[in-house]
């Protein structure tokens, strides 16, 4: 499909161990965003990329949590240690451009549960 | 601190009724956005409404932006079982960050047959 995809779709770890989220955003779209959502709560904003750089971090959580882009298409946040408070859905989207009022299309997320 | 507060937060009602959602801020907005989430996927835009005082309609559903631009509602005519699902708003500031969206926490909408 032409959509936003992610992987995986559900992804249960231990304590402690890193995890790789990766997404797949609609191809020519230069903006990609990472938003959580945790159980009871809005979606809340992690990082915005405008191709490969991220102007915007100030979301990440902790320095637990970082992201890249690579060829102003995939990106991957990975997550360091993991804690139980991190289990949440983790979201991605992207739009053709990151200022205006570019519509953001959303994936289907990673469910992920720390254990 | 929640910029967006949207009520209720949890909604239950029979097939045919009438509803409306409401999403309150004190900081004034450029522009919200109504989505809608079903299980297991990602948020869909239904609207976004950008001039205090508008009023859009998308067959059932009658979204409308307060005139300072801090609130919206989304009233549903008619709900059917389709229309179940967590209802987000989501404001976009002016400026440098305006590529950056505030959601609320959600209204789960639940409409039985």
């Amino acid at each position: 499909g032409a959509g936003v995809s992610q992987s995986p779709s559900n992804k249960v770890t231990e304590k402690g161990k890193d995890v790789e989220l990766r997404c797949d955003p609609i191809s020519g779209h230069t903006a990609l965003y990472w938003y959580r959502q945790s159980l009871g709560q809005g979606l809340e904003f992690l990082i915005y990329f405008q191709g490969n750089s991220a102007p915007d971090k100030s979301g990440l959580p902790s320095d637990r949590f970082s992201a890249e882009r690579t060829g102003g298409s995939v990106s991957t946040l990975t997550i360091q240690r993991t804690q139980q408070e991190d289990s949440a859905v983790y979201l991605c989207a992207s739009s053709l451009q990151g200022v205006g009022a570019a519509e953001q299309y959303f994936g289907p997320g990673t469910r992920l549960t720390v254990t | 601190t929640q910029l967006l507060e949207q009520s209720p937060q949890f909604l239950s009602i029979q097939e045919g009724e009438n509803l409306t959602v409401y999403c309150n801020s004190s900081s004034v907005f450029s522009s919200l956005q109504w989505y809608r989430q079903e299980p297991g996927e990602g948020p869909v835009l239904l609207v976004t409404v950008v001039t205090g005082g508008e009023v859009k309609k998308l067959k059932r559903l009658t979204f409308q932006f307060g005139d300072a631009r801090k609130d919206s509602s989304l009233h549903i005519t008619a709900a059917q079982p389709g229309d179940t699902g967590l209802y987000l708003c989501a404001g976009r500031r002016s400026g440098g960050s305006n590529y950056k969206l505030t959601f609320g926490k959600g209204t789960l909408l639940t409409v039985n047959p």
